[in-house]
């Protein structure tokens, strides 16, 4: 069946540093892929999605890229703020609705 | 315009007892979902409802009931609650009615403890 594989946390950057989250995935078809927030206290937020092979999604400073021939989507920022701390869930969506969660990584930023 | 919102936020139940979490969007959407969050476990669905007056089976319905009340709320319930239902859980909307891609929107989310 369909999954997804987040990288472990904690993971601890200083401000500035640059960020690489991976998400790797399977799935039998094309499906859609997404990277969600949460803020402490907070529910979910999408914070991008690509919906086809090659495409980029980005927002805040955040991009990743859907790459169908490594099945990976990974989410990377150039410089992080301590403000970017939080939980970061990858999910991707095949042909309906359901959303398949990987386990969340959680990012601490310290100043 | 609130988005999803969620009621209690926090609740400590005893084995045995039931209760009934609230959601309620003011988006129009047609979607609805329930979701728990158990650490290092991702989400995972319990239930949804793609229209008003339809409901599904998610990945972990067991001891769960659901009622999509009309097109803006849709009520979990808990008949007879066990430390196993220990967890935060999220009610979700989308626009569309069972289409891939689409963005789902949160609420803030219930603890619940039950001792």
């Amino acid at each position: 069946g369909n999954s997804v594989t987040q990288m472990e946390g904690p993971v601890t950057l200083s401000e500035e540093a640059f960020l690489t989250i991976n998400c790797t995935y399977t799935a039998t078809g094309y499906p859609s892929l997404f990277w969600y927030v949460q803020y402490p206290g907070e529910g979910l937020q999408l914070l991008l999605k690509a919906t086809k092979a090659d495409d980029k999604g980005s927002n805040k400073g955040f991009e990743a890229t859907y790459r169908k021939e490594t099945t990976s989507f990974h989410l990377e920022k150039g410089s992080v703020q301590v403000s970017d701390s939080a939980v970061y869930f990858c999910a991707l969506s095949e042909g309906n609705y359901q959303l398949i969660w990987g386990a969340g990584t959680k990012l601490i930023i310290k100043p | 315009n609130a988005g999803v919102t969620q009621t209690p936020k926090f609740q400590v139940l005893k084995t045995g007892q039931s209760m009934t979490l609230q959601c309620a969007q003011d988006m129009n959407h047609n979607s609805m979902y329930w979701y728990r969050q158990d650490p290092g476990m991702g989400l995972r669905l319990i239930y949804y409802s793609a229209s008003e007056g339809t409901t599904d089976k998610g990945e972990v319905p067991n001891g769960y009931n659901v009622s999509r009340l009309n097109k803006r709320e849709f009520s979990l319930r808990l008949e007879s609650a066990a430390p196993s239902q220990t967890s935060v859980y999220f009610c979700a909307s989308s626009e569309s009615r069972l289409v891939g891609g689409d963005t789902q929107y949160f609420g803030p989310g219930t603890r619940l403890t039950v001792l």
